[in-house]
């Protein structure tokens, strides 16, 4: 079944390091894109990427970094400059960047906290 | 001020019960999507609409452009039906403004 993988589901860190959340589809999506959800707050584009070796910055990339290394994989990098980086965080893909959330996959998303 | 608004935020029912969720938003759209968020944290789309109504199954959409109104309604709702409700709007290329959220409870 094609879809997309994002490990882990719940993923604990202290506080100073470094963590990086896996995201991989393999529907053949060209773009992929990294949410943060927090309570009381609709989804906030972090990054996205509509093709391979390229990616632009969402509403707020601060703090995060990503790489498109592979059309598969789009792995998002929660770094010690980020400051409050406690939230829930979902991976989605689409076959090319549109705004028919329709065409979006979400992946299951994954828990990070930071303590 | 957030651009897209829905209300209730938080809703249990009963059982068969009819149940409304609101949207309502402040910019220009050419469609509206409602989306729905299973406990377990995954999405799936519901509903795109751009006018009208829209129904599949017990879900009908509707929509108002010139009210900037949308409403989802779950008819002879049923507990499977407890998720998060998430209306969104496109505003430029591949972003959308995302409602809070409507968490539904449908007790047995």
């Amino acid at each position: 079944d094609g879809g997309i993988t994002q490990s882990p589901k719940y993923l604990f860190r202290k506080e100073g390091q470094n963590v990086t959340l896996s995201c991989e589809q393999n529907l053949n999506h060209d773009a992929m894109y990294w949410y943060r959800q927090d309570p009381g707050q609709g989804l906030r584009l972090i990054y996205y990427s509509q093709i391979v070796n390229d990616f632009q910055k969402g509403d707020i990339a601060e703090g995060y970094s990503v790489s498109r290394e592979k059309k598969e994989s789009f792995p998002l990098t929660v770094t010690s400059a980020q400051k409050n980086p406690t939230a829930f965080y979902l991976c989605a893909s689409s076959i090319s960047g549109g705004n028919l959330l329709t065409g979006y996959t979400f992946g299951s998303g994954t828990r990070l906290t930071v303590v | 001020k957030n651009e897209v608004e829905q209300s209730p935020q938080n809703l249990t029912a009963q059982e068969g019960e009819f149940i409304t969720i609101n949207c309502s938003y402040s910019v220009g759209i050419s469609a509206l999507h409602w989306l729905q968020q299973h406990p377990g944290g995954g999405i799936v789309s519901l509903f795109m609409l751009s006018s009208g109504k829209k129904k599949h199954g017990r879900l009908i959409a509707t929509i108002n452009i010139q009210e900037k109104h949308s409403s989802l309604h779950i008819t002879a709702s049923h507990p499977r039906d407890s998720a998060v409700y998430i209306c969104a709007v496109p505003f430029t290329g591949n972003q959308f403004y995302f409602g809070t959220g409507t968490s539904l409870t449908v007790i047995p």
